[in-house]
């Protein structure tokens, strides 16, 4: 069973501009929920999406957003991007948010985003 | 969310000694997780915990759910160079829905 996969892996972007992330879950995963990870923050959650709609939403600001699609693929897009936005952000999936195995986490690659 | 204590926060180690790491929650986790992240890569999922008490295995690595349900252990034993990562700890409380991560460990193995 492949994994879950995310696109792009690197990204250089300018202040001011916007970003769209991809993540594709594991086959038979609906929940996809998605972290930005920083040196000084370490791990911290976005959001989650469970048939395409957002369930959970972590302190971040409107400028973050998400969206999932009836094939549980999901999208972040991220707008007037600051220099703090330059992180790793990663897309878990699961198989449903629920209690135990269920909602065991598997995480993409991540896309490695650098705001200048 | 929660931020779970995780300790030590290094470890610089010898090739072929046992390591361990713990991680503590001021609240009751049903589900802890451990992760092994490589530079640049996702977190890759080690072991899975869902019951306090719980000892699981997974070749040299050992974990253990606490029976307080607010602590987690990771063994490794006869650690190799391969073994080189950060390690996070990882649960859900009974209250939340986002995973809690835990600052990690990062480990060193010389040869």
């Amino acid at each position: 069973k492949a994994g879950v996969t995310q696109t792009p892996r690197y990204l250089i972007k300018t202040r001011g501009q916007q970003v769209t992330l991809s993540c594709s879950p594991i086959s038979g995963h609906r929940s996809v929920s998605w972290y930005q990870q920083t040196p000084g923050q370490g791990l911290q959650f976005l959001f989650e999406y469970f048939s395409e709609t957002q369930r959970n939403k972590g302190n971040f600001p409107g400028r973050f957003s998400g969206r999932q699609f009836s094939n549980s693929r999901s999208e972040m897009n991220v707008s007037t991007l600051e220099l703090g936005d330059s992180a790793l952000y990663l897309c878990a999936s699961s198989l449903a948010q629920g209690s135990g195995k269920k909602e065991t986490q598997y995480f993409g690659p991540g896309t490695r985003l650098l705001v200048l | 969310g929660q931020q779970l204590n995780q300790s030590p926060q290094s470890m610089f180690i010898q090739e072929g000694e046992d390591v361990s790491m713990n991680c503590t929650s001021s609240s009751i986790f049903n589900t802890w997780l451990w992760y092994k992240q490589d530079p640049g890569e996702g977190p890759v999922l080690l072991i899975a915990l869902y019951k306090a008490g719980e000892l699981t295995s997974n070749g040299r690595l050992t974990a253990q759910f606490g029976i307080t349900r607010k602590d987690s252990f990771l063994n490794i034993s006869a650690s190799i160079p391969s073994d080189v990562g950060i390690y996070f700890c990882a649960g859900f409380s009974n209250s939340g829905y986002a995973l809690n991560f835990g600052k990690g460990t990062s480990l060193l193995v010389t040869p």
